[in-house]
């Protein structure tokens, strides 16, 4: 299976930059995309393709990334994105997420 | 607006059965690929299976090929998932998802139904 790696944890104050990373264990292509996962909620789709944003998501959030390392960008941060945000691949069978990086605001 | 209802979650004994359904509306069901992504508590998700649009094809992860069966009514508008002979490592939120085709994201989920094995 594809393992993807991301950082567990990340703490920003509001206003920052922050990038949060997704490395897969083998190429992806372009077939990579992103989640936002709110606490006690269900997750939503930010990302796609890569670098394509989803529509009615903020343009502070923006995706980068080929092959096997892949970037989360939120420019700036505000309090409400305080969540837990997956990667997930779909270019190898079985689909795979990963583990999540959870941004908690300073 | 696009909704996705799951329904029939619960606690089950293991080696029992359970069936989860997920009611859509808000687009032409008969369209999309759909799927069940799973996710166990405070852990991370976990894709589970797939069907295509017409459900002529089916896709699973390996732990739950041969228990689980995915499968959706075009004309109810209905996605379903029948788990068989559960384990424990099988508790989870169940959530149902729309796919946009076998490349694409999720891009609409369900709000989840939580399935608990337990003796």
């Amino acid at each position: 299976d594809t393992v993807l790696t991301q950082s567990p944890a990340l703490a920003v104050s509001p206003g920052e930059r922050v990038t949060i990373s997704c490395r897969a264990s083998e190429s992806v292509s372009t077939l990579m995309h992103w989640y936002q996962q709110k606490p006690g909620q269900q997750p939503t789709l930010l990302i796609y393709l890569a670098s394509n944003l989803e529509s009615g998501v903020p343009a502070r959030f923006s995706g980068s990334g080929s092959g096997t390392d892949f970037t989360l960008t939120i420019d700036p941060v505000e309090a409400d994105d305080t969540a837990t945000y997956y990667c997930q691949q779909s270019w190898n069978d079985p689909w795979t997420f990963g583990g999540g990086t959870k941004l908690e605001l300073k | 607006e696009v909704q996705l209802v799951e329904s029939g979650g619960g606690l089950v004994q293991p080696g029992r059965s359970l069936k989860l359904s997920c009611a859509a509306s808000g687009f032409t069901f008969s369209n999309y690929y759909m799927a069940w992504v799973r996710q166990a508590p405070t852990k991370g998700l976990e894709w589970v299976a797939s069907i295509t649009n017409s459900g002529g094809s089916t896709y699973y992860r390996d732990s739950v090929k041969g228990r689980f069966t995915i499968s959706r009514d075009n004309a109810k508008s209905t996605l379903y998932l029948q788990m068989d002979s559960l384990r424990s490592e099988d508790t989870a939120t169940y959530y149902c998802t729309r796919d946009r085709d076998s490349y694409a994201p999720f891009d609409y989920w369900g709000q989840g139904v939580m399935v608990t094995v337990s003796s």
